[in-house]
């Protein structure tokens, strides 16, 4: 079964400082991943998605994500949080079936500090 | 802009009362969703209509329904809520049936149950 895996509930990263965000998907063909922002009190915001082509994609606000398919893995990196940053976090699996939806990741809640 | 709209933001009802969530969208897509978001759990799907095909997940109660009268409008019913229904109810829309296409979420509606 189609699954994603958040390993960390909760970070906190000191503004300035580099920040990663791990995932983990099990599929048994090529996955079609997406990370998405979500904001307190608001809905879920793309920040970028890979489902071929070169494995480090770019995303919006700074985010970079890179493909690991020997690792299962898509983790989400930005090299200098601001305290905008804070929210929500949630790795994707596109399910393999034409017009079914995400497979979510439970999220991982990024704080910021000063 | 462009967006998907959901109303109400903060919904009240009483055990066993109905209610019912909009949701409406300016993009003009095909397909529509239904999400249901427990506290610090991900997004889960409940249905999605693929134009008017309604597709409705194994483990959606029954108690849940949905109509989509037009392209751009989409509800949710509950029709006799219980304590275990509060949640984030997200919407979100997507053109076409290719995996890779971007779901487009709404700010999403927060039901209260008392």
């Amino acid at each position: 079964a189609q699954s994603v895996t958040q390993p960390d509930i909760h970070i906190t990263v000191s503004e300035g400082a580099s920040l990663e965000l791990r995932c983990n998907y099990s599929y048994g063909a090529t996955p079609y991943l997406f990370w998405y922002v979500q904001s307190p009190g608001q809905g879920l915001q793309l920040l970028l998605k890979y489902f071929s082509g070169d494995t480090l994609v770019q995303g919006i606000k700074g985010f970079e994500a890179e493909f690991k398919r020997s690792q299962s893995s898509f983790n989400l990196r930005k090299p200098s949080v601001h305290w905008s940053d804070a929210a929500e976090y949630f790795c994707a699996v596109a399910q393999s079936q034409a017009g079914t939806a995400l497979i979510f990741g439970k999220g991982t809640t990024l704080s910021v500090s000063s | 802009d462009a967006m998907v709209i959901q109303n109400p933001r903060y919904q009240v009802t009483q055990f066993g009362k109905p209610v019912t969530l909009s949701c409406s969208q300016t993009l003009n897509h095909n397909v529509m969703y239904w999400y249901q978001q427990k506290s610090s759990q991900a997004p889960k799907l409940l249905f999605h209509y693929y134009d008017k095909d309604f597709n409705n997940e194994a483990d959606t109660p029954d108690n849940f329904q949905s109509r989509r009268p037009n392209t751009s409008f989409c509800f949710l019913d509950i029709r006799s809520p219980g304590l275990g229904d509060a949640a984030m109810y997200l919407c979100a829309t997507r053109q076409g049936a290719q995996r890779e296409e971007t779901q487009y979420f709404g700010p999403g509606t927060r039901l209260l149950v008392l």
